[in-house]
């Protein structure tokens, strides 16, 4: 079973508007951690947010926010006022807390978003 | 530059040749990391570094994958005999301890056999 799942493959958002990129995940750790990356056609990764599978609040940095439902092992993330420059691969990510030790971060396939004028 | 760094970004390999792939760290960062990314796919896990001690190396694919960091800094990835199901961008991490959220990635190589 895929442990992170993002079934859009694309996306497409007006600029300006705000667009939610789907992630759910697979495990059974109590402490995991979850984390959205932008990869734009340069290929650099680029962090964008964090959410412990602890923390109370849904994260917020700028004008990204992950959703998090935990019962619904669901980590959206959502981009708000959308701008050109946000068009790029978007991966979610787990690290779970129980594993080698290795911290080694699991990624879905991605999403491809791509922001209009 | 304090960024992380890759070289080459781009390398062309004929099938069974070896190649090695080398990443800069950022400076003091403990953890270091190597993924594989296949076209189209998100990055896959490779292997671990904490300093130079090479961690966990289950994610490599064969044993014709190698990577290594004598000195906890610098480290090589060496693929031997190439295949073409090789071909992917391979791309390096490093944090600045092992409990630290954030992984910083380097721009990646492109590696390319035919």
């Amino acid at each position: 079973a895929q442990k992170i799942t993002q079934t859009q493959p694309g996306m497409f958002v007006q600029e300006k508007e705000a667009v939610t990129l789907d992630c759910t995940y697979d495990t059974s750790d109590p402490s995991y951690g979850l984390f959205w990356y932008k990869q734009p056609s340069s290929g650099e990764m680029i962090f964008l947010i964090y959410q412990g599978s602890y923390d109370q609040q849904n994260a917020t940095e700028g004008r990204y926010s992950l959703n998090f439902q935990k019962a619904r092992k669901s980590a959206n993330l959502v981009i708000s006022a959308s701008q050109l420059g946000d068009s790029a691969m978007y991966f979610c990510a787990m690290r779970e807390a129980s594993g080698a030790g290795s911290y080694q971060l699991t990624f879905g396939k991605g999403t491809k978003l791509s922001v209009i004028p | 530059g304090a960024g992380v760094s890759q070289s080459p970004r781009y390398k062309v390999a004929k099938r069974g040749q070896d190649v090695a792939l080398r990443c800069d760290p950022i400076s003091g960062h403990v953890s270091l990391f190597w993924y594989q990314q296949a076209l189209g796919q998100g990055p896959e896990f490779l292997t671990y570094f904490q300093n130079e001690a090479q961690l966990d190396k289950s994610g490599l694919p064969s044993d014709r994958f190698f990577a290594e960091r004598p000195e906890g800094s610098v480290s090589t990835l060496k693929i031997q005999r190439t295949q073409q199901e090789d071909s992917a961008v391979y791309l390096c991490a490093s944090s600045l301890a092992p409990r630290v959220n954030e992984q910083y990635f380097g721009p990646g190589t492109r590696l390319t056999v035919t």
